[in-house]
């Protein structure tokens, strides 16, 4: 089945810098890779998302990456606000399917 | 709009007591889904409906947990009897689509059983 693996599991910047949060897949069936922000004492919430067809996508500040060849996408958030501070988590998904596998989440914080 | 609602947002009790956890998904979505997360295995997928029947119970740790959807605005997860092992955030999603479409989080139910 499907295994996600992300990294790091914590990151610090200071605000204002980049901060890169990187993801590979096992499954080469797998072309849907959505990511999710999690607040303290909230749900993760859907940030951006790609499919298998387009190799980045960017919103704002927010990018994804993804190179089907290595099995790997990323998440470059730009220009880093305290607000940023949150568990980030991967995930990659097959078409036809419900099945989400997440990764295992990165801490952000973002330093004033 | 409102989004998900769970409720209760914080249980605590004592190993072998009963625990109902409950979850109102957004109006016209037809995937629900329960998740629980813990430190050690991040988020799990435990149970998905879809229009109201289970599709996949796969996930569900064992014969003392049990869910149920008994109509389109409503569920249920149960965990009878408790264990200390079964704490964690317990979440229940919703979604539009069947396959992969964006998912709602709720805000979670954080379980401690002692």
């Amino acid at each position: 089945g499907e295994n996600v693996e992300q990294h790091p599991s914590t990151l610090s910047v200071q605000e204002g810098d980049s901060a890169v949060i990187k993801c590979t897949y096992s499954d080469s069936a797998s072309n849907y890779f959505p990511w999710y922000k999690q607040e303290l004492g909230k749900g993760p919430q859907l940030i951006i998302d790609i499919r298998s067809n387009v190799g980045e996508k960017k919103d704002q500040r927010i990018a994804v990456t993804l190179n089907k060849t290595a099995k790997h996408f990323s998440l470059h958030i730009t220009e880093t606000q305290p607000e940023d501070s949150a568990v980030y988590f991967c995930a990659a998904s097959t078409s036809g399917t419900y099945k989400y596998i997440f990764g295992t989440g990165t801490r952000l914080k973002v330093l004033a | 709009d409102a989004g998900v609602i769970q409720s209760p947002r914080h249980e605590v009790t004592e190993m072998g007591q009963e625990v109902t956890l409950r979850c109102k998904p957004i109006s016209g979505h037809n995937s629900l889904f329960w998740y629980r997360q813990t430190m050690m295995r991040g988020l799990e997928l435990l149970i998905y409906f879809n229009n109201n029947v289970p599709i996949d119970d796969s996930g569900m740790p064992e014969d003392r947990f049990s869910a149920k959807m008994p109509n389109a605005s409503f569920s249920t997860l149960k965990i009878q009897p408790s264990e200390p092992r079964d704490s964690a955030v317990y979440f229940c999603a919703s979604s539009l689509a069947e396959n992969t479409g964006e998912l709602f989080f709720g805000e979670g139910s954080r379980l401690t059983v002692l």
